[in-house]
């Protein structure tokens, strides 16, 4: 079945750098990814999708890589800032086009 | 525009008791999705619905759990006769047209539930 998850848990980095959170997953049939960002007490808010076809897309100041080889995908935040604060979520969608989330990763911004 | 809508946003029951969540979908979506994560966990699917179908619901337990919805009104995640287990946070998305590439699902800002 479908399975997605994340490397670490948490990760600190200091304002201005950047960040990469990384996350794997086990079905080779998954053919569209996202990353969601979700903040303290609220609901996870899309930031980026890939699909299966390609290996990197950016966006403002966030970038996706995909590598299908390995079946692995990473978040990479350029300039990370405090309001990038928050737990961040891979997600994948597969033959049952449901969406599967990872167990997220923890990222804190240190001043 | 108005986000997506869940209330209560807290929600206190004792074993036993049922508890209603609902949701009000963002303005001009149809497509509804109910999701539950557990502490320290990533969301679970649990059901996906259109407006009076459930067109799935395999992640839904077998039992004491149901969803609708209505042509009028939100949809509705029923927990009947709650257990501690069943205490979460549940969240509620919206979408416009869930195709095979058009996965961008707008989330609520959950519901709290707490069994004593």
């Amino acid at each position: 079945g479908e399975s997605v998850g994340l490397h670490l848990p948490t990760l600190s980095v200091q304002e201005g750098d950047n960040s990469i959170i990384n996350c794997a997953y086990s079905n080779s049939a998954s053919d569209y990814f996202i990353w969601y960002k979700q903040e303290s007490g609220k609901g996870p808010q899309f930031i980026i999708d890939i699909r299966s076809n390609m290996d990197k897309r950016q966006g403002q100041r966030v970038t996706v890589l995909l590598n299908k080889t390995v079946k692995h995908l990473s978040l990479q935040i350029a300039a990370t800032q405090p309001g990038d604060s928050a737990v961040y979520f891979c997600a994948g969608i597969g033959s049952a086009r449901q969406l599967t989330f990872g167990s997220g990763t923890q990222l804190t911004v240190l001043p | 525009n108005a986000g997506v809508m869940q209330n209560p946003r807290h929600l206190v029951r004792r074993r036993g008791q049922e508890a209603r969540l609902r949701c009000s979908p963002m303005k001009g979506h149809s497509h509804v999705y109910w999701y539950r994560q557990l502490p320290e966990e990533g969301l679970k699917f649990m059901v996906y619905l259109q407006k009076e179908n459930i067109i799935d619901e395999s992640g839904m337990p077998k039992e004491r759990f149901s969803a609708e919805f209505p042509k009028e009104g939100p949809s509705i995640l029923r927990i009947q006769q709650v257990v501690r287990g069943d205490s979460a946070a549940y969240f509620c998305a919206s979408s416009e047209n869930p195709g095979p590439y058009s996965y961008e699902q707008y989330f609520g800002p959950g519901t709290r539930l707490t069994v004593t």
